[in-house]
């Protein structure tokens, strides 16, 4: 059950595009279309904004996108806003029925 | 409005044990599978149990196996981790999570509590 791995950090401008990647093995992110994103402000419980890859809770911005190619995920955020700035972590269901999260990104908003 | 919230931390030294509760309310708790998730002073996510919605299936992280037991009792809306022979690396807070579904494991987690903090120190 190691962590899955995300960019410590990455940062953009309001306005602009970022993505967070995610890697994991074929026995988590890689053999199954089951992987959710959350948003951690400081001091706040987690949010989820994606789920199963792609898809965005009822509520979450359309700003929001996830994506998978083979081992790795992808969380894009669009049109970058202030309130975007927080950390962000991946999760996928292993194939060991249990679930793992990355070791979470800090998203800065210059 | 669902409503998760969380119990039982506090500060305890090394080997010994706690048990942390969570009560649900605001939804069909019985229908629906729970997760604990935990998170270390300054670091990441962690996940470290869930438990299916009748409780008959259980999984857990490697790191807790076999020391910490997750269970629920449905007719009170709660659930429950008991944690034995605490140690330094247990010290985080604990969260309780909704799972979108009663008999899976997948990371889908729609509601979450505000967390006790747990501290092993001796």
């Amino acid at each position: 059950q190691s962590a899955l791995t995300q960019p410590a950090s990455v940062s953009g401008s309001p306005g602009q595009s970022i993505t967070i990647s995610c890697t994991g093995t074929s026995s988590d992110v890689g053999g199954y279309n089951y992987v959710s994103w959350y948003q951690q402000h400081p001091g706040k419980a987690p949010k989820p904004i994606i789920y199963d890859v792609s898809d965005r809770p009822s509520g979450v911005s359309d700003r929001f996108s996830g994506s998978k190619s083979g081992n790795t995920a992808s969380l894009t955020i669009s049109g970058l806003q202030a309130e975007d700035e927080a950390d962000y972590y991946c999760s996928s269901y292993t194939s060991s029925s249990t679930s793992v999260f990355g070791g979470g990104t800090q998203l800065t908003v210059l | 409005q669902v409503q998760l919230v969380e119990s039982g931390g506090g500060v305890v030294q090394p080997g010994r044990s706690l048990r942390l509760s969570c009560a649900a309310s605001g939804f069909t708790f019985t229908t629906y599978g729970m997760h604990w998730v935990r998170q270390a002073p300054g670091k990441g996510l962690e996940w470290v149990a869930v438990i299916y919605y009748d409780g008959g299936n259980k999984y857990y992280a490697d790191s807790v196996k076999g020391r910490f037991t997750i269970s629920r009792d449905n007719s009170k809306n709660t659930l429950d981790l008991q944690m034995n022979s605490l140690r330094a690396e247990d010290t985080a807070v604990y969260y309780c999570a909704r799972s979108l579904y009663s008999t899976s494991s997948r990371p889908c987690l729609d509601y979450w509590g505000q967390g006790t903090l747990v501290t092993v120190f001796s």
